[in-house]
């Protein structure tokens, strides 16, 4: 199947600094990426629906400000977690797809530790 | 606004044995249903794609049905393995708008 990057897999920042993380979609254009939290045990909450060269669309109670997406080519959109502090920390996953109603595929996840 | 359940949330079996996970939506309104694998502090490695047209998918020991009318879909697991013991996920596309997930199965097969 496709192959979906993120990077980083695991980070450690301090309160009130920024973390910048990479999704890319190494073997197809993706036309819409999507960005995911998991707290332990839970499923996905969908956060975010990125569409190339536009703005993201943000679900309900996800601070735009805060959570900055950006996706400015067909192969990358980053997710920039800005002023984190400790409840930010969790499990962030992006998806891509090369279009509308295809297979979904997802990234390995990065694991956002704020002390 | 559709809704994904999956049954049960964790299920644990012997090695070898079948099984069968069950996804249920709401609208059948669909235009594809995907199950997805998830290994604990992993991404999500996509299992089966079923588009709503179809009945079913097979990969290796997978796989998957879909009832659409009645808003089901299976993933039945031959022979299971130690190794695939993970958490199953379910998720639904509706058409204009995100996948729909279920909360998962939690499985473990003991050696």
């Amino acid at each position: 199947g496709a192959v979906v990057s993120q990077h980083p897999s695991r980070v450690i920042c301090k309160s009130g600094t920024s973390v910048k993380i990479e999704c890319r979609s190494l073997d197809f254009q993706a036309t819409t990426m999507f960005w995911y939290r998991q707290f332990p045990k839970k499923s996905l909450m969908l956060m975010a629906t990125s569409n190339e060269g536009s703005k993201a669309t943000y679900e309900q109670g996800v601070e735009k400000d805060k959570f900055l997406i950006n996706h400015a080519s067909l192969t990358l959109s980053t997710l920039t977690v800005t002023s984190a502090h400790p409840e930010d920390s969790s499990f962030y996953i992006c998806s891509a797809r090369d279009g509308k109603n295809t297979e979904a595929f997802f990234g390995q996840g990065t694991r956002l530790t704020v002390v | 606004k559709q809704e994904v359940t999956q049954i049960p949330a964790a299920l644990s079996v012997p090695e070898g044995e079948n099984l069968v996970l069950n996804c249920s939506f709401t609208d059948s309104a669909i235009y594809n249903l995907q199950w997805f694998r998830q290994d604990p502090g992993k991404g999500l490695t996509s299992l089966l794609l079923i588009q709503s047209s179809q009945r079913e998918q097979t990969s290796g020991r997978l796989n998957a049905s879909l009832d659409k009318s009645s808003g089901r879909s299976t993933l039945y697991i031959a022979a299971s393995q130690p190794g695939d013991s993970a958490t199953y996920l379910c998720a639904v596309d509706s058409g204009n708008t995100p996948l729909v997930f279920g909360k998962g199965t939690r499985l473990s097969v003991i050696a």
